[in-house]
């Protein structure tokens, strides 16, 4: 069964470093979302991305983030400067088309990112 | 706005009982969907259950039940017979149509030997 992979599985960096998590989705799936759930605490949304461009984002997601699909099957989070309170396990997931932009009920096994 | 709660922050129990988690949410659409993600000690989001708002029927897959009633906004979810290795943090998700997941707070399940 396909399935949404992300890479690396863990990162670690120092303050102020530029950090790229990168995610495959599913192959037919059109919409992509980036979540993240800070250690303990409940998965937040970021931002969702939908025909090459950015459909939603949240308060969290801002100008120090970025999302990309470089090709066509890689869909990236760029950290440009990362704080310490970016540490967090960062989930990529997809939806199918057939969803119409709902809900992705796939997601990546996640990125843990240390900050230091 | 779209929220959900889980009242029960932590719940422990012994192998072989049954536990319930409870989901109630609050939304003003009549379009939406509630999930179940289970997230075990190595983080990944496990995929439990899907259901739309316009299907209120419950739902059994083996030892997992999930009792969707809307008059009390709730999605409950039972797991019978508990193992040890349903341990874990199980969240409630709701999404409105066209919108993304809110996650309710998890409720952190430990099944004991």
């Amino acid at each position: 069964e396909p399935e949404v992979t992300q890479t690396p599985s863990h990162q670690v960096t120092q303050m102020g470093q530029e950090v790229i998590l990168r995610c495959v989705p599913i192959s037919n799936h059109l919409y992509f979302y980036w979540y993240r759930q800070i250690l303990g605490q409940k998965v937040e949304f970021l931002v969702s991305f939908y025909n090459n461009e950015i459909s939603e984002k949240s308060e969290i997601f801002d100008d120090q983030f970025s999302v990309e699909r470089p090709d066509g099957s890689n869909f990236t989070l760029k950290i440009r400067s990362t704080k310490l309170e970016d540490s967090a396990m960062y989930f990529c997931a997809s939806s199918e088309p057939s969803l119409a932009g709902g809900p992705p009920s796939d997601f990546g096994p996640g990125t843990r990112l240390l900050v230091l | 706005a779209q929220k959900v709660t889980q009242a029960q922050t932590e719940i422990s129990v012994v192998e072989k009982e049954d536990v319930t988690l409870d989901c109630v949410y609050e939304t003003r659409d009549t379009t939406y969907y509630l999930f179940w993600y289970k997230q075990p000690p190595s983080g990944e989001l496990v995929f439990l259950i899907r259901r739309n708002s316009f299907d209120e029927q419950n739902e059994i897959s083996g030892r997992y039940s999930w009792n969707f009633q809307k008059s009390t906004s709730s999605f409950n979810f039972t797991i019978t017979a508990s193992q040890v290795v349903d341990s874990a943090v199980y969240f409630c998700a709701l999404s409105e149509a066209q919108q993304n997941f809110v996650f309710g707070p998890g409720t952190r399940l430990s099944v004991l030997p």
